[in-house]
């Protein structure tokens, strides 16, 4: 069955701070991997988006990296701000089905002064 | 830029209505989708469309019944409403699309839609 987990589910650190975000996905046949943001009633916000034949992405102070091989990806958070605070979530888009866009449960980012 | 529009953003029912979840896009894009999120578990796929006229079924979709008469609009409608059906309904367009239908590109997601069943 192809998965998607988030460990672990909920991460506070001080302001400042580079964090990483991990996520693990069961099938390495995937066509590509996302990283969204949601803030508590909102919608999810498209971070960064990663195809099966990248490494890595890069937007402002986020990184995000991706290894078919083992089954990870994750989100490199550089100098953290309050402002990061939310939940990050990841998706992979499994190839071989349609649609197969699977969610992990997210991770909630608390950054404190 | 109004993106993904969803009504309402709040919704009260009692078990046994049929209500419609309406999603609208402005951004001219093939695929569209519905989920529904659920504390623990992540976002898990409803109905989807890949144009006008088609429509497929995702991972939970029983109890939902979907249509799409044009590119814009996507609604989401419940039969008969049950507890179960309590949750968070987020849509989502996407404008890139391989020829098997499967979204690759970037998903703009409405702000949701929170539904309460009593």
């Amino acid at each position: 069955k192809q998965e998607v987990t988030q460990i672990p589910a909920a991460l506070s650190v001080p302001e400042g701070e580079n964090l990483v975000l991990n996520c693990s996905f069961t099938d390495s046949a995937i066509y590509n991997l996302q990283w969204f943001r949601q803030d508590p009633g909102k919608g999810l916000t498209s971070l960064l988006l990663i195809q099966s034949s990248q490494r890595e992405q890069t937007s402002g102070r986020l990184n995000a990296s991706l290894d078919k091989s083992s089954g990870r990806s994750t989100l490199y958070i550089a100098a953290s701000q309050p402002g990061d605070s939310a939940t990050y979530l990841c998706a992979a888009l499994f190839s071989g089905g349609y649609n197969k866009l699977i969610f992990g449960a997210g991770t909630r980012l608390a950054v404190h002064p | 830029n109004a993106g993904v529009t969803q009504t309402p953003k709040f919704q009260v029912l009692k078990t046994g209505q049929s209500m419609t979840l309406q999603c609208a896009q402005d951004m001219n894009h093939e695929y569209m989708s519905w989920y529904r999120q659920d504390p623990g578990m992540g976002l898990r796929l409803i109905h989807y469309s890949v144009g006008a006229g088609i429509t497929d079924q995702g991972e939970v979709p029983n109890g939902y019944n979907v249509s799409r008469s044009t590119t814009e609009d996507f609604p989401l409608r419940l039969l008969s409403a049950a507890p179960s059906q309590t949750s968070v309904y987020f849509c989502a367009s996407s404008s890139s699309l391989l020829w098997t239908g499967l979204a690759t590109g970037e998903l703009f997601f409405g702000e949701g839609s929170r539904l309460t069943v009593l």
